[in-house]
């Protein structure tokens, strides 16, 4: 069956450090896969979307890879904050089209001054 | 004020009883879900609407129905909730097929 797996132990950090978080799927070739973080009693928030040509995309001190052949995308934060502690998820459509996502069960990021 | 909001927030009801999560969004959105999200997990797509009046299963949709007569509107309803349907319910919205979605501030019901 298809799975999206993320590391369930929450990732410490120190202020300053880069984080990478890990996102592996089996038994599907995505056309797309997303980011989203979410806080403590909140809905999750967009952050990136790259699609299967993209090797990599960046918004400010986000950058996301997509290797397909691996089945696995990295979401890197650089300069890391306390601001960016929170718990992040990715997503896939594993049907092909209508944006029906599947999410992982995200990792905890924490970032210690 | 534009966006995408849930009510209500907090609910807690009785084994048996039948329970309506409103979810209304500002931005004509043709595709609406909803999710519910549970420790060990995460989130999982019960129903989800690519237009008003059409509406398809995801993951987990026994015990729920849903509907969506309007655009702006895609209720959830459980029509005899269970305990086993405890949990936090995520309405979300996207105006593209393979575009962000727009997630609300979710649902948390509690079945006794």
């Amino acid at each position: 069956s298809q799975k999206i797996e993320q590391n369930s132990e929450a990732l410490n950090i120190q202020e300053g450090k880069t984080a990478t978080l890990t996102c592996n799927y089996t038994n599907y070739s995505p056309a797309y896969l997303q980011w989203y973080r979410q806080d403590p009693g909140r809905g999750p928030v967009f952050l990136l979307l790259i699609r299967e040509n993209e090797k990599e995309k960046r918004k400010e001190r986000l950058k996301v890879t997509f290797d397909t052949t691996l089945k696995q995308s990295l979401f890197h934060i650089t300069a890391s904050q306390p601001a960016d502690s929170a718990t992040y998820l990715c997503a896939l459509d594993f049907t092909g089209g209508g944006n029906k996502l599947t999410f992982g069960t995200g990792t905890q990021l924490k970032v210690e001054l | 004020d534009a966006g995408i909001t849930q009510s209500p927030r907090y609910k807690i009801t009785e084994t048996g009883r039948q329970v309506t999560l409103m979810c209304h969004q500002t931005w004509s959105h043709s595709y609406m879900f909803w999710y519910r999200q549970d420790l060990g997990h995460g989130l999982r797509l019960i129903y989800y609407s690519a237009a008003a009046d059409i509406t398809d299963k995801g993951e987990v949709p026994d015990g729920y129905v849903v509907s969506r007569s309007k655009t702006e509107n895609f209720p959830l309803t459980l029509e005899s909730a269970t305990r086993s349907q405890t949990s936090v319910y995520f309405c979300a919205s996207t105006g593209t097929g393979d575009g962000e979605l727009f997630f609300g501030e979710g649902s948390r019901l509690t079945v006794l």
